[in-house]
């Protein structure tokens, strides 16, 4: 049973253009996201997160944002750089108490094509 | 500041043969995570810790699968015997409680493991 899912396995967009990527979740007790980013032979790096109390969270070039009521999130990437290029995980942790166990998407493979 | 640091980097062992991954979490982080990724299952938790205690180990595919975090900077994973199935990349990652950084893991560079 996947509470986090990534339904795209990959997304491919120009250099300078929006890249999109979207999350969605079923566990409507999930109160805290996160984006993770991975390159190849290296572990996953966290960049971004946002709480359910905001519906949007910016960090330069990255906005992460929360859409409760439909429970999905996306990342948006503007403008893209070829540096961008990586594996792109959306995470949520078990909601309560000092629980920090993180659930993890599929990922989703972002080319970014110069 | 060095990050978590797991060794070996790459591992190629025979079917049967006893594996042992090693993992050196972040100073001060008081939380470790094995992870396993898979192309099938993504990334899986397997285990973690806090303050050297398992805490949730449901992850942990079978009894051939075990960890320990004798003392804060140091954990193994260790598979006995392994199987071509057990053949993935297995990360460590870490974490400190405080303030709105607690979600975050910091992880490993992973051990990639292949079964034969």
């Amino acid at each position: 049973d996947q509470q986090v899912k990534q339904n795209s396995p990959s997304l491919s967009v120009q250099e300078g253009r929006i890249s999109i990527l979207n999350c969605d979740y079923t566990n409507s007790m999930f109160d805290y996201f996160l984006w993770y980013k991975k390159y190849p032979a290296e572990g996953p790096t966290f960049l971004i997160s946002i709480s359910s109390i905001k519906d949007k969270n910016e960090d330069g070039r990255f906005t992460v944002f929360l859409n409760k009521s439909a429970k999905h999130l996306s990342l948006h990437i503007v403008p893209s750089q070829p540096g961008d290029s990586a594996v792109y995980f959306c995470a949520a942790p078990n909601s309560g108490g000092s629980n920090y166990k993180l659930t993890f998407g599929k990922g989703t493979l972002l080319t970014v094509n110069p | 500041d060095a990050g978590v640091i797991q060794s070996p980097r790459h591992e190629v062992t025979e079917m049967g043969q006893e594996v042992t991954l090693r993992c050196k979490p972040i100073s001060g982080h008081d939380y470790l995570f094995w992870y396993r990724q898979t192309m099938m299952r993504g990334l899986e938790l397997l285990i973690y810790f806090n303050n050297n205690v398992p805490i949730d180990d449901s992850g942990m595919p079978e009894d051939r699968f075990s960890a320990k975090m004798p003392n804060a900077s140091f954990s193994t994973l260790k598979i006995q015997p392994s199987e071509p199935r057990d053949s993935a990349v297995y990360f460590c990652a870490s974490s400190s409680r405080s303030g709105w950084g607690a979600y975050e893991q910091y992880f490993g560079p992973g051990t990639r493991l292949t079964v034969t």
